[in-house]
């Protein structure tokens, strides 16, 4: 059975401040891996989605790296702004089933202040 | 474009009662899937449907049951609503069953059983 764990589970840090969030998985056999984030009381906006054949994806500020082999990923986050404040979540994407049935992590609570 | 539509967004059911929820995906896209949300288990998968079929099934009781209509609507229904049931249910929608998917997720229905 999959397993994702991301840590830490929350994180405050100044506006400004490059940061780095984690994600396992304990399966290494996916399809994909996609990481989300949450605004409170609200639904998931899609990130960036890294294919099981690809090291790493980019879009702005983010970037999104995928170790499949070490069950690993990280989301990294340059120069941080209050808006950036949400619940992050990974989710992988097992070889059984197609690609959108997705196992969630736990989630990392980001706070960024002024 | 509409995004992902849930309705409704929030609902109090007693215990015994019955619930619908419905979610209409964005134009186009043909497979619709459902995860619930609590604070205790995060994020978990319930089912996906493609093109009417259920194609996926998470491990939930069989109370929880859902549809997809034949323009990609798709409800979920849970009978015998039990306090545990109390969550956030999201919907999420692609072009495809399958693949490189990105999932545009709904703002969610909040179910509150009391």
């Amino acid at each position: 059975k999959q397993e994702v764990t991301q840590i830490p589970a929350a994180l405050s840090v100044p506006e400004g401040e490059n940061l780095v969030l984690n994600c396992s998985f304990t399966d290494s056999a996916i399809y994909n891996l996609q990481w989300f984030r949450q605004d409170p009381g609200k639904g998931l906006t899609s990130l960036l989605l890294i294919q099981s054949s690809q090291r790493e994806q980019t879009s702005g500020r983010l970037n999104a790296s995928l170790d499949k082999s070490s069950g690993r990923s990280t989301l990294y986050i340059a120069a941080s702004q209050p808006g950036d404040s949400a619940t992050y979540l990974c989710a992988v994407s097992g070889l059984t089933g197609g690609g959108n049935k997705l196992t969630f992590g736990t989630g990392t609570q980001l706070k960024v202040e002024l | 474009k509409a995004g992902v539509t849930q309705t409704p967004r929030y609902l109090i059911k007693t215990r015994g009662q019955q619930v619908t929820l419905s979610c209409s995906p964005i134009s186009g896209h043909r497979s619709v899937s459902w995860y619930q949300q609590t604070p205790g288990q995060g994020l978990q998968f319930l089912f996906e449907y493609f093109s009417e079929t259920q194609r996926n099934k998470g491990n939930f009781p069989g109370r929880f049951s859902g549809r997809q209509f034949s323009n990609s609507r798709s409800e979920m229904n849970v009978s015998t609503l039990e306090l545990g049931d109390s969550a956030l249910y999201l919907c999420a929608s692609s072009l495809r069953g399958s693949g490189a998917n990105v999932l545009t997720f709904g703002a969610g229905s909040r179910l509150t059983v009391l």
